[in-house]
C-alpha cells in the first residue's frame, strides 16, 4: 500500500449539494494531484497543487476547486453536484523536483442521486 | 491535447497464457510513460519508461517503449488469476509550466485470467 490516504471511502450526495474530499500525501511528497475516474474510463486529471497553490488544471469547471495545506495534505471541493459527478476520485502525490512516479490513494467513491 | 489509446479494451485468457497490452500516445514534449495496475480502487505503479530507460522488467512483467513509433507494450508471461485487473497506461510531459506531474491516462485494458 502507498502512504496516500483519502477520506471518506464512500459518499452519497444529492444533486445540487456540495462535497469535500480529503487527501493526505505520502510522507515527503509536496505535490498533490486529483483525478476523476468514471466507470469504465481511465482517470482524468482535475488539477494539481504545489506549494499550496493550484499548479495546472484539466478540463473541469470552476465548481471543482481545491486547497493544499502546509503539511501538503489537500482537499477537493465540488459545488452544485450533478449526476455526472458520480465517479471514483483519486488523489496522487509526488515529490518535486524529481523523477518519481505518482503514488495513488484508495480513492473516494462519490455517488450523486 | 495529449492522447493515450490502449488496446485491447478487454482480454480474457487462461492461467499460464502470455498477454501483450498495447499503448499508443501523442504528447507534446514527452517526459515519461507509466504503467499502473488497478485491482479495486488505487492504481498501483508498475513501470516508468523514459528516454533513458526504454525497457523494464520485473518478474513476469516487462515493458518496452518505442519513442520513434510512439507506443509501449506491457507483457505478462505465465499469467495467474491474481493478474486480473485493469491495466492503465499514462504519459507525462516534461517539467516546466503547469504540466509537471500531470498524467494523461488511456481508457485501460481489463484483463481477466481464468483458472
Amino acid at each position: 500500500e502507498t502512504g496516500v490516504t483519502q477520506s471518506p471511502t464512500h459518499l452519497i450526495k444529492t444533486r445540487g449539494q456540495q462535497v469535500t474530499l480529503r487527501c493526505s500525501s505520502q510522507s515527503g511528497h509536496n505535490t498533490v494531484s486529483w483525478y476523476q475516474q468514471a466507470l469504465g474510463q481511465g482517470p482524468q486529471f482535475i488539477f494539481q497543487y504545489y506549494r499550496e497553490e493550484e499548479n495546472g488544471r484539466g478540463n473541469f469547471p470552476p465548481r471543482f476547486s481545491g486547497l493544499q495545506f502546509p503539511n501538503y495534505s489537500s482537499e477537493l471541493n465540488v459545488n452544485a453536484l450533478e449526476l455526472d459527478d458520480s465517479a471514483l476520485y483519486l488523489c496522487a502525490s509526488i515529490q518535486r523536483p524529481g523523477n518519481t512516479e505518482a503514488f495513488f490513494g484508495q480513492g473516494t467513491r462519490l455517488t450523486v442521486v | 491535447e495529449d492522447k493515450v489509446v490502449q488496446s485491447p479494451l478487454s482480454l480474457v485468457v487462461h492461467e499460464g497464457d502470455t498477454v501483450t497490452l498495447n499503448c499508443s500516445y501523442e504528447v507534446t514534449n514527452f517526459r515519461s510513460l507509466l504503467w499502473y495496475k488497478q485491482e479495486k480502487k488505487a492504481p498501483t505503479f508498475l513501470f516508468m519508461l523514459t528516454s533513458s530507460g526504454i525497457e523494464k522488467k520485473s518478474g513476469r512483467l516487462s515493458s518496452i517503449l518505442d519513442k520513434k513509433e510512439l507506443f509501449s507494450i506491457l507483457n505478462i508471461t505465465a499469467t495467474q488469476t491474481g493478474d486480473s485487473a485493469i491495466y492503465l497506461c499514462a504519459v507525462e510531459r516534461h517539467a516546466g509550466g503547469t504540466s509537471y506531474g500531470k498524467l494523461t491516462f488511456g481508457q485501460g485494458t481489463i484483463l481477466t485470467v481464468h483458472p
